[in-house]
Parts: structure tokens; C-alpha cells; sequence
């Protein structure tokens, strides 16, 4: 499996652009790059996925490299409410068919 | 359309005790997972399902059963509770595979004295 590495805590202010930067040096070639939120006491919920170059959605963006050995969410414009950790996950589309976590990166946004 | 649904949202149980998590999905995922995650860390999967009657292990399955009888439910058993099992316990589901949105419950907070 793919090991991520991400920064584990953040801070930024209301109405900034937060770029979270993960590394997966090992992804392998079948692997996609999803990111998932977690607020305090809910189940993680799906933000985004990509496999390589750039995709967008309402409510982030998500860049990967040609060599896609790293991957960066981009938050435009975060609020109080965009406080949460940010999973940064590989997804194969066979063999363990389910998720692995790792410790994600604990956004703090402050007024 | 309820999603992932989890029962109970908490529970105190006593060394030793035994006890069933219920998840249940309306949406006809294929795959289902359960995870743990303990305070200040990320979810850790203990067991998982790519389908009615299959089951596999995950990082840190033991001491916890499943079974896969129907396509809508995944119950969780814990055998002998031990106060190590106390932790925050997520069931997810997804369409067919990782690569797409997998949808998690509310969570069951599990306490062991």
C-alpha cells in the first residue's frame, strides 16, 4: 500500500486559500488520490478525487503532478466551518478493497 | 434515502461483555468496512466486505467478528470487550470499489470499564 505523508496541523484565517500538500512516493500505477474531511465527532465525508492533472468540484480543487508522487487540495476561500482534519488517501481499484487512513492534516481556521 | 445508518450512537460496556454494532446501508453498496479510530489519530480498518457471504480482515481485527448475510447490513461483534476496544467505531459503504465516494455513518462511541 501506498504510505502518505501530510502536515499534521495547519492554521490559516477566514477568507485565505489553504493548500494542503500530501506525498505518496509509491503510488502505484492503478492507484486514484481521494481526499476525505472529518469533523469532530462525524464519520469522514468524500471531498475529492483525481488521478492526475487537475480536477475541481464546489467545494475544492485538486492538483496532481505528472509523476504523481504528491497531490495538493486546495480550499478557496475557507471559513470558520472548513475546521477539520483533510484524510489525503490512495484508492486502488482492485486488491484491498477498502480504505486506508492515515493520521491526516488538522486544519485550524481562525477568525 | 438514510445512508449509512450505526446502532447504537453509545454504548458503556464491562470487561468481558459481549455486544453487537449494527450498520446498515439503503443505498445497495457492494463494499462495507468498519474502522476504529481512538482519540487524536486516523481511522484504522478492522474489517471489511466486497459483498453478501465475503469478509476479510483489516489492520487490527482481533478480538472483533463480522458477517455479511444480506447486501444491506454489516454487523460488528465484539467477543470479550476489553477497556484497549474502547474507541469511536465507523462503518462505511461504497458503490464498488475504494475508487469511488465511500459514505460513513454517525459513528458509535464505545466505552469498556
Amino acid at each position: 500500500l501506498a504510505k502518505t505523508t501530510q502536515p499534521i496541523s495547519m492554521d490559516s484565517y477566514e477568507g485565505q486559500e489553504v493548500n494542503i500538500t500530501c506525498s505518496h512516493n509509491n503510488i502505484a500505477t492503478n492507484d486514484y488520490i481521494t481526499w476525505y474531511q472529518q469533523f469532530p465527532s462525524q464519520g469522514p465525508r468524500f471531498i475529492i478525487q483525481g488521478y492526475k492533472t487537475k480536477v475541481t468540484n464546489e467545494v475544492a480543487s485538486l492538483f496532481i503532478p505528472a509523476d504523481r508522487k504528491s497531490s495538493t487540495l486546495s480550499l478557496p476561500r475557507v471559513s470558520l466551518s472548513d475546521t477539520a482534519v483533510y484524510y489525503c488517501l490512495p484508492a486502488k481499484d482492485t486488491g484491498r478493497r477498502a480504505l486506508t487512513f492515515g493520521s491526516g492534516t488538522r486544519l485550524q481556521v481562525q477568525p | 434515502n438514510a445512508g449509512v445508518t450505526q446502532t447504537p450512537k453509545f454504548q458503556v460496556l464491562k470487561t468481558g461483555q459481549s455486544m453487537t454494532l449494527q450498520c446498515a446501508q439503503d443505498m445497495n453498496h457492494e463494499y462495507m468496512s468498519w474502522y476504529r479510530q481512538d482519540p487524536g489519530m486516523g481511522l484504522r480498518l478492522i474489517h471489511y466486505s466486497v459483498g453478501a457471504g465475503i469478509t476479510d480482515q483489516g489492520e487490527v481485527p482481533n478480538g472483533y467478528n463480522v458477517s455479511r448475510s444480506t447486501t444491506e447490513d454489516f454487523p460488528l461483534r465484539l467477543l470479550s470487550a476489553a477497556p484497549s476496544q474502547t474507541s469511536v467505531y465507523f462503518c462505511a459503504s461504497s458503490w464498488s470499489s475504494p475508487n469511488t465516494e465511500a459514505f460513513f455513518g454517525q459513528g458509535t462511541r464505545l466505552t469498556v470499564v
